[in-house]
């Protein structure tokens, strides 16, 4: 079975800094991977997913993620964080790009300073 | 969200009773899950529908809990009797039709038993 690591529970960064967050995942296969966002009160959107092809995808709002299979690892990044962009910030791994049987990493919450 | 309108947004109820918490897809899908976010567990994968029928309620933790989705518009979940444990945050998701579309999430449900 898969599983998603998480290993930050809650990151600060000041408003125009770099991010990176964290996903370690487990799975046997070539696996299909899945950076969602939460804000308060709301459920999950969809900021990028991994298939195949170029391991450095693009999502919405300017993140990015890049699959390292040796690492078995897909981080979130964005260049300089914004005020809206405090959130919880989710991973998520599927057994196949037709499966949607999402296994969901703990979460990320991310607050920004002014 | 907008693809998902879930009812109530917030439900307290005592102990025993039977609660139902709905959920309305409002734009054309082929698949339809019910989650459950907890602080101590994650979002947790409980049922999921292909084409109205129930494919894995492996998720689904007792008894206690069941759903139904009579047509493409309309899913419930009820749990009876509740227990204070199932309190939670329960996210309808649908997927678009198509292979590689994304989930779309509903606002949730904030169930609070007492």
């Amino acid at each position: 079975a898969q599983s998603v690591t998480q290993p930050d529970i809650h990151i600060t960064v000041s408003e125009g800094a770099s991010l990176e967050l964290r996903c370690n995942y487990s799975y046997g296969a070539t696996p299909y991977l899945f950076w969602y966002v939460q804000s308060p009160g709301q459920g999950l959107q969809l900021l990028l997913k991994y298939f195949s092809g170029d391991t450095l995808v693009q999502g919405i709002k300017g993140f990015e993620a890049e699959f390292k299979r040796s690492q078995s690892s897909f981080n979130l990044r964005k260049p300089s964080v914004h005020w809206s962009d405090a959130a919880e910030y989710f991973c998520a791994v599927a057994p196949g790009a037709g499966s949607y049987q999402l296994t969901f990493g703990k979460g990320t919450k991310l607050s920004v300073i002014p | 969200d907008a693809g998902v309108i879930q009812s109530p947004r917030h439900e307290v109820t005592e102990m025993g009773q039977e609660v139902t918490l709905r959920c309305k897809p409002i734009s054309g899908h082929d698949y339809l899950f019910w989650y459950r976010q907890t602080m101590m567990r994650g979002l947790e994968l409980l049922i999921y529908f292909n084409n109205n029928v129930p494919i894995d309620d492996s998720g689904m933790p007792e008894d206690r809990f069941s759903a139904k989705m009579p047509n493409a518009s309309f899913s419930t979940l009820k749990i009876q009797p509740s227990e204070p444990r199932d309190s939670a945050v329960y996210f309808c998701a649908i997927k678009d039709r198509g292979y590689g579309s994304p989930l779309h999430f509903g606002n949730g449900t904030r169930l609070t038993v007492t």
